[in-house]
């Protein structure tokens, strides 16, 4: 079936660190992938997507590219902020199951000043 | 509204109490999408509409669960005989159209908590 894996949370890091949240899939067929992110006490928003094999979806610093010979899609920021401190979701849509999404288990990020 | 609309916010139900939540997602978008997120989880398909018809309900734990959307905006999730282990933060996503890589809006949730 398809499913997302995750790093396990939580990641702590210093302000202007590197950051990277590793994802892997499995699926069939060509699905797309995202990162959602979630602050606290808010609702999923889309941080950025990619939708076919080598695509780099980037968004506020962030990027992730889209490896099918590793069925990966990691997420890295070069210098993360305290704003940044949420939890990150991973996720993939296959179009021919009406765009329902398949979310890993999510990375909660902390970064101290 | 902005945005996709949850309400209540939070819910406390006894066990084997009717509950229902709502959701009015932004106006004039097609598809709808209701998860629940068990705590220090992921969110988990539940069941999707596309205008009123429930094109997916693959996701739905048991037939205690029911889901609707009569006129092709506000969906309303019902969940009957409530038991604990329903407790978790059922949030709704809505999509302008249909297509697989199109950007779904989430709500806040609700927060159900059995006792």
């Amino acid at each position: 079936g398809n499913s997302v894996t995750q790093m396990e949370g939580p990641v702590t890091l210093s302000e202007e660190a590197f950051l990277t949240i590793n994802c892997t899939y499995t699926a069939t067929g060509y699905p797309s992938l995202f990162w959602y992110v979630q602050y606290p006490g808010e609702g999923l928003q889309l941080l950025l997507k990619a939708t076919k094999a080598d695509d780099k979806g980037s968004n506020k610093g962030f990027e992730a590219t889209y490896r099918k010979e590793t069925t990966s899609f990691h997420l890295e920021k070069g210098s993360v902020q305290v704003s940044d401190s949420a939890v990150y979701f991973c996720a993939l849509r296959r179009g021919n199951q009406g765009g329902k999404l398949i979310f890993g288990q999510g990375t909660e990020l902390s970064v101290k000043p | 509204g902005a945005g996709v609309s949850q309400s209540p916010r939070y819910k406390v139900a006894k066990r084997g109490q009717d509950v229902a939540l709502r959701c009015d997602p932004i106006s004039g978008h097609v598809s709808l999408f209701w998860y629940q997120q068990a705590l220090g989880q992921g969110p988990e398909f539940l069941t999707y509409f596309q205008n009123e018809a429930q094109l997916d309900k693959s996701g739905l734990p048991s037939d205690r669960f029911f889901a609707e959307r009569p006129e092709g905006s506000v969906s309303t999730l019902k969940i009957q005989r409530t038991q604990q282990e329903d407790s978790a933060v059922y949030l709704c996503a809505s999509s302008l159209a249909a297509e697989h890589n199109e950007k779904l809006f989430f709500g806040s949730g609700t927060q159900l908590s059995v006792l």
